[in-house]
This record gives C-alpha cells, sequence and structure tokens, in this order.
C-alpha cells in the first residue's frame, strides 16, 4: 500500500520564475492538503482539494494555485516565485469515509535563489 | 487569535529515560489534537491523536495526555530510544466542519544521548 509520493524531491528556481509541484494521496484518499514549512518551522496550511476543488485556503497569496485530478492526485503551482518562498512543501492526504488521520508526503524541498 | 505553541524547543534525554513533550493550545474551538514525528529530511510522521472529549490516550510506547482547563497537551514517550530522536510537532484539527485543516506548533527537537 503505497503512501504519500510527492516529486520532485528537491528544486532549484530563480526568482520570477514558476513552479509545479506534484503529489499522489495514499491509496483511498480522497482529499489532499499542501502546506509549507519553512526551516526551523512547523507546516502552514496552503489549501485542500477535494472532488478536484478547492475547499479550504490559507493565508497565501494567489501566486499559490492547486488542481486536483479525476483519480485524487494534486499540483501546487508557485508563480513569481520570491526568495521567501523557499521552503519544504508537504503534501498530506485522507479519506473522507474513514479517519480524519491525515498523512504526510517526504515533501519537495524548493530553494529559490 | 489561535495559536498551538510548545513550551521548549529542545530537550536532551537519556537512552532509556522516559520523555515528555508539552504544548499549549490558545483556541478552545478543536474537534482534536494530534501529535507528529519529523525526522531530518522526511515529511510528519502520525504518532497518535486525541479527541477533544478524552483526557488520555495511550499508544505503543507513546501516552498523550490532554488538560482542557488548563489548555496543555503532552506527549510522554516511555524508554526513549536513539530512533526517538527527531522534531516533534503538536497539531490542531478543527474537524470537518473547517475540512479538517491542521494548525502546527513551532516544533520540539528531542535529542537522544547514549
Amino acid at each position: 500500500d503505497a503512501g504519500v509520493t510527492q516529486s520532485p524531491t528537491h528544486l532549484i528556481k530563480t526568482r520570477g520564475q514558476q513552479v509545479t509541484l506534484r503529489c499522489s494521496p495514499k491509496s483511498g484518499h480522497d482529499t489532499v492538503s499542501w502546506y509549507q514549512q519553512a526551516l526551523g518551522q512547523g507546516p502552514q496550511f496552503i489549501f485542500q482539494y477535494y472532488e478536484e476543488e478547492e475547499r479550504q485556503r490559507g493565508n497565501f497569496p494567489d501566486r499559490f494555485s492547486g488542481h486536483q485530478f479525476p483519480n485524487y492526485s494534486s499540483e501546487l503551482n508557485v508563480n513569481a516565485l520570491l526568495l521567501g518562498d523557499s521552503a519544504l512543501y508537504l503534501c498530506a492526504s485522507y479519506g473522507t469515509g474513514g479517519t480524519d488521520t491525515q498523512y504526510f508526503g517526504p515533501g519537495t524541498r524548493l530553494t529559490v535563489l | 487569535g489561535e495559536s498551538v505553541g510548545l513550551h521548549l524547543p529542545t530537550l536532551s534525554v537519556q537512552e532509556g529515560d522516559n520523555s515528555i513533550i508539552n504544548c499549549a493550545y490558545s483556541n478552545s474551538a478543536s474537534d482534536y489534537f494530534i501529535w507528529y514525528k519529523q525526522e531530518s529530511g522526511k515529511g510528519p510522521q502520525f504518532i497518535i491523536d486525541i479527541r477533544s472529549n478524552m483526557d488520555k490516550r495511550q499508544g505503543q510506547r507513546v501516552t498523550v495526555l490532554l488538560n482542557k482547563t488548563v489548555k496543555h497537551l503532552s506527549l510522554q514517550i516511555a524508554a526513549t530510544q536513539p530512533g526517538d530522536s527527531a522534531v516533534y510537532f503538536c497539531a490542531e484539527n478543527k474537524g470537518k466542519a473547517a475540512g479538517n485543516k491542521l494548525t502546527f506548533g513551532g516544533g520540539t527537537r528531542v535529542l537522544v544521548k547514549p
């Protein structure tokens, strides 16, 4: 039973560029949330996708957008990258028909130069 | 405002001793609380959770205590092992109505000395 997977593992971009990160939820899960974790801090909620729609959103600008596909996988897009966007981006999933326990992927380390 | 915070940034413990990690929260409107363990270079790993209507819950070598009177949460790890070295986060979940959004504290680093 595969857990939450994310790609790529690491990514280096320059300011102003755009980036797309990918997430496949744990088998049987239909809800995907994205979190940003700055170095030395706890994860911060970006947004959540369910039934291919954004259901909840945290305090992040519109430069952060996402998408969920029919197979429940998800993408996080960040436009006009800033140095402050450098962080570990985590994807978490859970199944609405089961427990509310959210399982995290290994994350994508994004470095903006 | 709402917050989930931790008392100590680093906890150093001797192998075999018990560890206690503390967490304070300020928002009472939460459905349940969760403890996650994060090792270097990895994503947070679920340890144990506790519903807001419970005071105590036990797992394998771990116990979580919830004191709603003083809004305090703790994680106890029995017989701490080198593999327990990691950063531990408490998180608050406000439930399905809020989309099960997790609010994390800043984390406590546990260092296990041999």
